[in-house]
């Protein structure tokens, strides 16, 4: 198993534009979240999902949209970037709940918006 | 006032060392509390739950104190490879949902 995936790994943007980042999970996990990690601030909740087709916003989601159409891809779009949103993303799956027991986390996109 | 507070660091400690960090929360209403670890630059992994009685994983000892709403990480006989980054989770209600909500982290440097 391939575990949760994320791609790009690294990715720079000029402000205002727009772009996806990929998430999948071969683990037929329910549960999927993104968050985001900036230095000294621990990681937030942006969007997390409960199941195909069910999406709900976490602690910081301007800016940000997400969809889930199949159980395994969560990707999350960012409408039109700004410096703020330059950070560190994290995506994450679990089986029984949104960070309910083990959150399984991908390696991360590193975004740098100039 | 953040909901999830951890003194972020670092402790700097010998190989061997006895270390302790502690996490308070603000809900007392919380579910369920856990440890993940972050390497430099990686993703965070679970490390373990934390359960209303304690509990033990070899060297690795975690508290709950819902009393004075804390939890804590006791790591004993220090090594090189225990250098890295401490999250506490908190799992709280939201919604219809339970959301978590990280620490920002507790920094842990093992010198030899």
């Amino acid at each position: 198993n391939a575990g949760v995936t994320q791609t790009p790994k690294f990715q720079v943007l000029k402000t205002g534009q727009s772009m996806t980042l990929q998430c999948a999970q071969d683990m037929n996990h329910e549960y999927m979240s993104w968050y985001r990690q900036d230095p000294g601030m621990g990681l937030r909740l942006i969007h997390y999902s409960v199941g195909a087709g069910i999406t709900d916003q976490g602690e910081v989601p301007n800016g940000y949209n997400v969809s889930r159409s199949t159980t395994e891809d969560f990707p999350l779009r960012l409408l039109s970037a700004a410096p703020s949103q330059t950070s560190v993303y994290f995506c994450a799956s679990s089986r029984f709940g949104v960070g309910d027991n083990e959150q399984f986390f991908g390696p991360g996109t590193r975004l740098t918006v100039l | 006032r953040k909901e999830v507070e951890q003194d972020p660091g670092p402790f700097n400690v010998p190989e061997g060392a006895t270390v302790a960090f502690n996490c308070t929360y603000s809900n007392s209403a919380s579910q369920s509390f856990f440890w993940y670890r972050q390497d430099c630059r990686k993703e965070p992994k679970l490390l373990m739950s934390v359960y209303s009685s304690g509990n033990e994983d070899g060297r690795f000892t975690a508290q709950l104190n819902r009393a004075s709403q804390y939890i804590s990480l006791l790591i004993r006989d220090s090594k090189l490879s225990d250098s890295a980054t401490y999250l506490c989770v908190v799992l709280s209600a939201s919604g219809g949902s339970y959301i978590p909500t990280f620490g920002r982290g507790t920094s842990l440097i093992v010198h030899p």
